[in-house]
């Protein structure tokens, strides 16, 4: 099956840090990437969608400008959080849907601790 | 947004019992998808339902889909520890491909 990745798989940051997290498609293009955060024992929540080449698309509630997301190549999104508080700290899980399918594949997610 | 409702919140069963919880959703859809979450990790896709279908069997996991009451079901027979896992379903909007997640199942596979 279609894989995936995550990199990295958990980050401990000071407050007002920047951390940048990768999710790759590692053998399928993906044209679309969604980002989605998940509280401890929630469910998941979309955050963003983003295409290759284009702007993401937010979802209510969601400041861009503090979740960068930059979708350079059809496989790779990567989801920056900007002057990272501790209420930030979540699990993100991102998920690549491939070229004329409607299944979405799930990276193994990244664990965000902010201090 | 969130539209999927999941119940039980909690299951907890033998091993070698059925476990079955089921999902409701609010708007039209092009499919329902159930994944598998083990603690701390990602989703496994386990079953897509389109909206024209009305049951679907994976192994030992059979899905149900009413779009006439908006809900679905998942079962999956014979557990076995391995299951112990959270089970969420996910409904694909008629107008995009975002998923929409439901609060999820927490199931615990009794040995």
């Amino acid at each position: 099956g279609a894989v995936v990745s995550q990199h990295p798989s958990r980050v401990i940051c000071k407050s007002g840090t920047s951390v940048k997290i990768e999710c790759r498609s590692l053998d399928f293009q993906a044209t679309t990437m969604f980002w989605y955060r998940q509280f401890p024992k929630q469910s998941l929540m979309l955050m963003a969608t983003s295409n290759e080449g284009s702007k993401a698309t937010y979802e209510q509630g969601v400041e861009k400008d503090k979740f960068l997301i930059n979708h350079a190549s059809l496989t790779l999104s990567t989801l920056t959080v900007t002057s990272a508080h501790p209420e930030d700290s979540s699990f993100y899980i991102c998920s690549a849907g491939a070229v004329n399918t409607d299944t979405q594949y799930f990276g193994p997610g990244t664990r965000l601790t902010v201090l | 947004s969130q539209q999927g409702e999941e119940d039980p919140q909690a299951l907890s069963i033998q091993e070698g019992e059925n476990a079955t919880m089921n999902c409701s959703y609010k708007t039209s859809i092009n499919n329902l998808q159930w994944y598998r979450q083990n603690s701390g990790r990602g989703l496994v896709h386990l079953i897509l339902i389109r909206s024209n279908e009305r049951e679907k069997h994976s192994g030992r996991l059979r899905v149900t889909l009413d779009t006439s009451k908006k809900s679905s079901s998942l079962l999956i027979t014979a557990s076995r520890a391995a299951d112990t896992a959270s089970y969420f379903c996910a409904t694909e909007g008629s107008n995009d491909y975002k998923l929409s997640f439901g609060a999820g199942t927490t199931v615990t596979v009794r040995a």
